[in-house]
């Protein structure tokens, strides 16, 4: 069975620019939660989604959004991109929503740079 | 965001060692868990822990949800080289919230 597959890996962009993370889960997983992880600072939790509907969130500002695809992919947009935003974006993926009681299966991330 | 309080931040250690490390919150938690994250990946899933002072094991792994339901520990006995990565805590109060994250603790396996 694929594991949770987050594209691109890398991506370097500049201030002010936006971009857009895609995350396709394991299969049969419904859904998918987003976290930004810097160094020292652990994950941050951005969103759940589970059945194309944001279960949860975070405190990000509202230049970090997402949604849900009929097929359970996922993507993250982050708008307006701000030098602090440099992060590894995690995705993870489960069965059901609630993280803590559904094994989560994270990707590899998408490491953003911001210029 | 809130944060867990994960200590220590890291650990040189010498292999065989056994090593210890924890995570304290103000809040209190239901559920807490221990993930493992190498390289260039994201956290792998460790030790699942629902119950106030409940211990579980994982090989050579074992950890203790706190009594207090604040707190909780991770063992890992005899170190071998491919422990060496990043340990994350995380806790959550209930389904309706998300997990909330330490800070992580990097275990370094001197040569």
């Amino acid at each position: 069975k694929a594991g949770v597959t987050q594209t691109p890996r890398y991506l370097i962009k500049t201030r002010g620019q936006q971009v857009t993370l895609s995350c396709s889960p394991i299969s049969g997983h419904r859904s998918v939660s987003w976290y930004q992880q810097t160094p020292g600072q652990g994950l941050q939790f951005l969103f759940e989604y589970f059945s194309e509907t944001q279960r949860n969130k975070g405190n990000f500002p509202g230049r970090f959004s997402g949604r849900q695809f009929s097929n359970s992919r996922s993507e993250m947009n982050v708008s307006t991109l701000e030098l602090g935003d440099s992060a590894l974006y995690l995705c993870a993926s489960s069965y059901f929503p609630g993280q803590g009681n559904n094994e989560q299966f994270f990707g590899p991330g998408t490491r953003l740079t911001v210029l | 965001g809130q944060q867990l309080n994960q200590s220590p931040q890291s650990m040189f250690i010498q292999e065989g060692e056994d090593v210890s490390m924890n995570c304290t919150s103000s809040s209190i938690f239901n559920t807490w868990l221990w993930y493992k994250q190498d390289p260039g990946e994201g956290p792998v899933l460790l030790i699942a822990l629902y119950k106030a002072g409940e211990l579980t094991s994982n090989g050579r792994l074992t950890a203790q949800f706190g009594i207090t339901r604040k707190d909780s520990f991770l063992n890992i006995s005899a170190s071998i080289p491919s422990d060496v990565g990043i340990y994350f805590c995380a806790g959550q109060r209930d389904s309706n919230y998300q997990l909330i994250w330490g800070a992580g603790t990097k275990l370094i396996i001197k040569p």
